[in-house]
């Protein structure tokens, strides 16, 4: 399939392990994020979404946990699964007003060896 | 399978030329949304459509363009083409009207090479 991982960083693990991704967004105003997978060949798939009066949220397996501070976000993933294999991407987004335009990170690719 | 449809899935052409992206929403979902990925920027949103109408404008080059048609697929048209727009296109599809939308789901991408 097309592959989008070329040139992004890579985040290699071993099943069962935990993975970690992170992704930091440069606008103060944003208040609204959402993490998406893409796997090869595919369009973008949601994950999780958190907005920024908190600061964890959890789902399947996925923890978004993030850092207002620093304008940082990160991405858990537990007892990672090779079907994890994807490349992970970011969104911002601010919800209270003025452009209501998404923008995206780039993106880390994850491979999960068996 | 998403449920929406982009054709084609691959497309070749020289600089300077012409082309029409094609989408078709998932049954009754009345948004379409156009998003433009390159390797270099990352996915970028282009506009969307909701029932017709634009509805949001992104990052999208006065050279390109799009519409949404009374039987809700949407095109985009990329006119005056130069290497730089070589990317995946993507069109995804919702319900709703809203600009960022965690129900929105992707079609494959329409691969665009310029040469």
């Amino acid at each position: 399939g097309e592959s989008v991982g070329l040139h992004l960083p890579t985040l290699s693990v071993q099943e069962g392990d935990n993975s970690i991704i992170n992704c930091a967004y440069s606008n103060s105003a944003s208040d609204y994020f959402i993490w998406y997978k893409q796997e090869s060949g595919k369009g973008p798939q949601f994950i999780i979404d958190i907005r920024s009066n908190m600061d964890k949220r959890q789902g399947q397996r996925v923890t978004v946990l993030l850092n207002k501070t620093v304008k940082h976000l990160s991405l858990q993933i537990a007892a990672t699964q090779p079907g994890d294999s994807a490349v992970y991407f970011c969104a911002e987004s601010p919800l209270g007003g003025g452009s209501y335009i998404p923008t995206f990170g780039r993106g880390t690719s994850l491979i999960v060896h068996p | 399978d998403s449920g929406v449809t982009q054709t084609p899935k691959h497309l070749i052409t020289a600089t300077g030329q012409r082309v029409t992206l094609r989408c078709s929403p998932r049954s009754g979902d009345l948004s379409v949304y156009w998003y433009q990925q390159s390797l270099d920027q990352g996915l970028q949103f282009l506009i969307q459509y909701y029932n017709g109408e634009e509805r949001a404008k992104g990052n999208i080059l006065e050279r390109f363009s799009a519409q949404q048609f009374p039987d809700l697929h949407s095109e985009l048209n990329l006119s005056s083409l130069e290497l730089g727009d070589s990317a995946l296109y993507f069109c995804a599809s919702s319900a709703t009207d809203r600009v960022i939308n965690t129900e929105a789901f992707f079609g494959q991408g329409t691969r665009l090479t310029v040469v």
